[in-house]
């Protein structure tokens, strides 16, 4: 069973504009969610995360939306740049605080110039 | 070190041999991860290490698989007897404690079966 679902495979937007890439859980037990960036041939890298006792969290152009009744998260990208181009993964963290996360399919993400 | 080093960065092996993928977490993390990368698909969670203990192997998909850690450091990934449904991106990565969140990855091996 797919715990953490990235339904969208690809987004393209033009650079300047709001980048919006959405993950969706079904475990309501996960207490932190958060973003990795993967470039090719690179290991996944951490971007931003989010408690689950929050609903927002914000570091200079990301920012990430927690909305809990609806297990849906999202990250704004604002303004997207062409070197923000990467696959990106929603990732949650298994209860039982092992640091274990569980990840989505990922996203791939260009910005255009 | 300055970051998580995974050893081999490729790998094609035959069909049924062995082999063996290493991982040099950041020095002084006491928890270790191991994930799966199969083409087009998300990261598959395979085991975790909290100092050289496996309190969590569920990800294993067969006893193929097995993983040990030394020295609260070096962990290796052995796969016996290789499959071409093997052949991927295998992933490690650490962190300084199970109370943190962030997971620091390797650039990971990818791993080809013929």
């Amino acid at each position: 069973d797919q715990q953490v679902k990235q339904n969208s495979p690809s987004l393209s937007v033009q650079e300047g504009r709001i980048s919006i890439l959405n993950c969706d859980y079904t475990n309501s037990m996960f207490d932190y969610f958060l973003w990795y960036k993967k470039y090719p041939a690179e290991g996944p890298t951490f971007l931003i995360s989010i408690s689950s006792i929050k609903d927002k969290n914000e570091d200079g152009r990301f920012t990430v939306f927690l909305n809990k009744s609806a297990k849906h998260l999202s990250l704004h990208i604002v303004p997207s740049q062409p070197g923000d181009s990467a696959v990106y993964f929603c990732a949650a963290r298994a209860s039982g605080n092992t640091g274990k996360l569980i990840f989505g399919q990922g996203t791939t993400l260009q910005v255009k110039p | 070190g300055a970051g998580v080093s995974q050893s081999p960065s490729n790998k094609v092996t035959e069909k049924g041999k062995d082999v063996e993928l290493r991982c040099d977490p950041i020095s002084g993390h006491t928890a270790l991860y191991w994930y799966r990368q199969r083409l087009g698909q998300g990261l598959e969670f395979l085991i975790y290490f909290q100092g050289n203990s496996a309190p969590d192997k569920s990800g294993l998909p067969s006893d193929r698989f097995s993983a040990e850690r030394t020295g609260e450091s070096v962990s290796t990934l052995t796969i016996q007897r290789t499959q071409q449904e093997d052949s991927a991106v295998y992933l490690c990565a650490s962190s300084p404690g199970t109370g943190y969140t962030e997971a620091f990855f390797g650039q990971g091996t990818r791993l080809t079966v013929v």
